[in-house]
């Protein structure tokens, strides 16, 4: 395993379904992201995990709920979601330290269509 | 407000010709600032990065040129091959609290390269 894998790559729910997308990171990095890309607007951050601990919430609703078990996983949780939530949900991470770039590094995005 | 702005939806170059992708920000803070690339169905991956310390950095057939005092940047692809067909997004960053970095980036700009 390389890099940054996220399952499932496609992903169909209804409305009131419960489902999970996953990360998980094989760089030993100790921070990691999920962010939106809709059509034509930029990447949107939604969470940030530094550690373990979250450290950022992007104003998120909270249809979304992300879990981070420990520095290599990551799971988006979603529940009730509207049809404006589908979009191309990418995970990154990154190795933060005092003077680093904040380069991250992408798993190929999980593309999620609400009906 | 978005932070970061890539006015050019789309661009076609000739094979062999220059292309040259455009983004301009607003935020004084970003000292960091990276392009990444995106094919479809692929998650991002990084092409290159600038410091604000400099004005060019180079890297094969990629130069990207940063004009601090105009806040706009562009990469430099030449010459141009079929396979940079893709998006790219600029990216930029300061150090926020403590030692994190975060990535504000832009819609993306999607480059077809003609042969």
């Amino acid at each position: 395993e390389t890099g940054v894998t996220q399952t499932p790559r496609h992903l169909v729910m209804g409305m009131t379904n419960k489902k999970s997308l996953k990360c998980e990171q094989h760089l030993g990095h100790n921070a990691m992201y999920w962010y939106k890309q809709s059509a034509k607007k930029p990447l949107e951050l939604m969470f940030v995990y530094n550690f373990k601990e979250q450290t950022e919430n992007n104003s998120v609703p909270s249809r979304f709920s992300p879990e981070c078990p420990n520095s290599s996983h990551l799971f988006l949780h979603l529940h009730t979601l509207q049809p404006e939530d589908s979009a191309l949900y990418l995970c990154a991470s990154s190795q933060v330290f005092p003077g680093g770039t904040g380069e991250l590094f992408f798993g190929e995005g999980s593309r999620l269509t609400v009906l | 407000d978005q932070q970061v702005k890539q006015n050019s939806p789309s661009l076609s170059v000739q094979e062999g010709r220059i292309s040259i992708l455009n983004c301009d920000y607003t935020n004084s803070m970003f000292d960091y600032f990276l392009w990444y690339k995106k094919y479809p169905a692929e998650g991002p991956t990084f092409l290159i990065s600038i410091s604000s310390i400099k004005d060019k950095n180079e890297d094969g057939r990629f130069t990207v040129f940063l004009n601090k005092s105009a806040k706009h940047l562009s990469l430099h692809i030449v010459p141009s091959q079929p396979g940079d067909s893709a998006v790219y997004f600029c990216a930029a960053s300061f150090i926020s609290s403590g030692s994190a970095r975060q990535l504000t980036f832009g819609s993306g700009t999607q480059l077809t390269v003609l042969p």
